[in-house]
């Protein structure tokens, strides 16, 4: 089955534990990319990826972290996460810049 | 600056009563609009990808069009189970840091009353 799978999908930690989200497709896609979703706010993209090695900021970049060394693979990681980085996040894939997007089911994170 | 606009926030509807959703967008080099349907705690899963103004798509009671300047999203007879978030996220043109990166807006609520 063709799917885009993230681990943890609930996740609460504290202020300045160092913390990865793992997200991974299985559909050989080219793009990958991470978002938050918050209440208000709606879906915001925080980096996006075109190949392997080859990552670019989205719109809210400060205080995540990306790398993509396979293919199938695109953590986030938060080096020092704070708690305004609580919210849901979801990994995304799609072939090529114009093709249809598929999406995790969401890891939702508290940080105390 | 780039933006993504949709109305109504939200929107309640009687099952059988058909309405319309807004998408209206200030994009530099437009690639591509789509739509996507949202349920609760749920990634936001596909419907419709429209290229260039004047386009449609159809699924069952859903229909989607595109201008140059906005998209509507047309819900026929709508039931209980279409009741979701829609999102709409246009896609920028090539060139730059840009290329990929896809704008949401902040979506519709649609509530549909048996």
């Amino acid at each position: 089955e063709a799917q885009v799978t993230q681990n943890p999908r609930y996740l609460i930690t504290v202020t300045g534990k160092k913390l990865t989200v793992t997200c991974s497709q299985n559909m050989n896609h080219e793009y990958m990319s991470w978002y938050r979703q918050d209440p208000g706010l709606g879906l915001r993209q925080i980096y996006y990826s075109m190949n392997v090695e080859v990552t670019d900021k989205g719109d809210v970049p400060e205080g995540y972290k990306v790398s993509r060394k396979e293919k199938r693979n695109f953590p986030l990681i938060l080096e020092s996460p704070s708690p305004n980085q609580t919210s849901l996040y979801f990994c995304a894939s799609r072939w090529g810049a114009k093709d249809t997007q598929y999406f995790g089911p969401g890891t939702r994170l508290t940080v105390l | 600056e780039d933006q993504v606009t949709q109305s109504p926030e939200a929107l309640r509807l009687q099952e059988g009563e058909s309405s319309s959703l807004n998408c209206s967008y200030t994009v530099s080099g437009l690639r591509g609009l789509f739509w996507y349907r949202q349920d609760p705690g749920k990634g936001p899963e596909f419907l419709f990808t429209l290229y260039s103004a004047g386009e449609e798509k159809e699924k069952e009671r859903l229909k989607a069009t595109l201008t140059k300047k906005e998209s509507f999203l047309h819900i026929t007879a709508p039931k209980p189970e279409d009741s979701a978030t829609y999102l709409c996220a246009v896609l920028k043109g090539a060139g730059g840091t840009s290329y990929g990166k896809l704008t949401f807006g902040q979506g519709t609520i649609l509530t549909v009353h048996p």
